[in-house]
């Protein structure tokens, strides 16, 4: 069955910081690759997909993640944060349709000033 | 530019009371979802409409029922709400069911609490 590990609950990064946010998966084939990004009261916001291609994906909000196969890792990454990226981010897997996609546990994502 | 409008923005329930949760999008989507999020869980599917008169279960269907009224909308109801029912509810449209150039957009949630 298909799965997604996001190790972190929670991760403190100062203001200028760079960012990077675990995910691991679990997966028969090649899955389709996403990151969502919740702000508090607010629906989830696609930051980035990756479904073939180039392993080393570019995202809205200067948000990039690197598909790792050897890895099963799709890990969310980005140079300098800002203190409006404070919010939770979660990844999530599948390739059969949305309905079949598996999210994570989500990270929320403190900064600091 | 709404999106995806839900209704309530929150609601108190008593064990036993029943209630719908309203979703409408206007984006001409084909398909709807409703998802509840629980603290230390992703978001778990409970059902979703493919297109204008069709819904199927998801993960966790059971104490809920669905209505895709029309392209447009997209209702949920507990018809004896539970605590166990206590949660964030979001819908979600898409234009297809999940093709390489489509994504998924969410509506803003409803903070549900069963006491």
């Amino acid at each position: 069955a298909q799965s997604v590990t996001q190790p972190d609950i929670h991760i403190t990064v100062s203001e200028g910081a760079s960012l990077e946010l675990r995910c691991n998966y679990s997966y028969g084939a090649t899955p389709y690759l996403f990151w969502y990004v919740q702000s508090p009261g607010q629906g989830l916001q696609l930051l980035l997909k990756y479904f073939s291609g180039d392993t080393l994906v570019q995202g809205i909000k200067g948000f990039e993640a690197e598909f790792k196969r050897s890895q099963s890792s799709f890990n969310l990454r980005k140079p300098s944060v800002h203190w409006s990226d404070a919010a939770e981010y979660f990844c999530a897997v599948g390739r059969r349709g949305f309905q079949k996609l598996v999210f994570g546990t989500g990270t929320r994502l403190l900064v600091s000033p | 530019n709404a999106g995806v409008t839900q209704t309530p923005k929150f609601q108190v329930l008593k064990t036993g009371q029943s209630m719908t949760l309203q979703c409408a999008q206007d984006m001409n989507h084909n398909s709807m979802y409703w998802y509840r999020q629980d603290p230390g869980m992703g978001l778990r599917l409970i059902y979703y409409s493919a297109s204008e008169g069709t819904t199927d279960k998801g993960e966790v269907p059971n104490g809920y029922n669905v209505s895709r009224l029309n392209k447009r909308e997209f209702s949920l109801r507990l018809e004896s709400a539970a605590p166990s029912q206590t949660s964030v509810y979001f819908c979600a449209s898409s234009e297809g069911q999940g093709a390489s150039n489509e994504k998924l957009f969410f509506g803003s949630g409803t903070q549900l609490s069963v006491l």
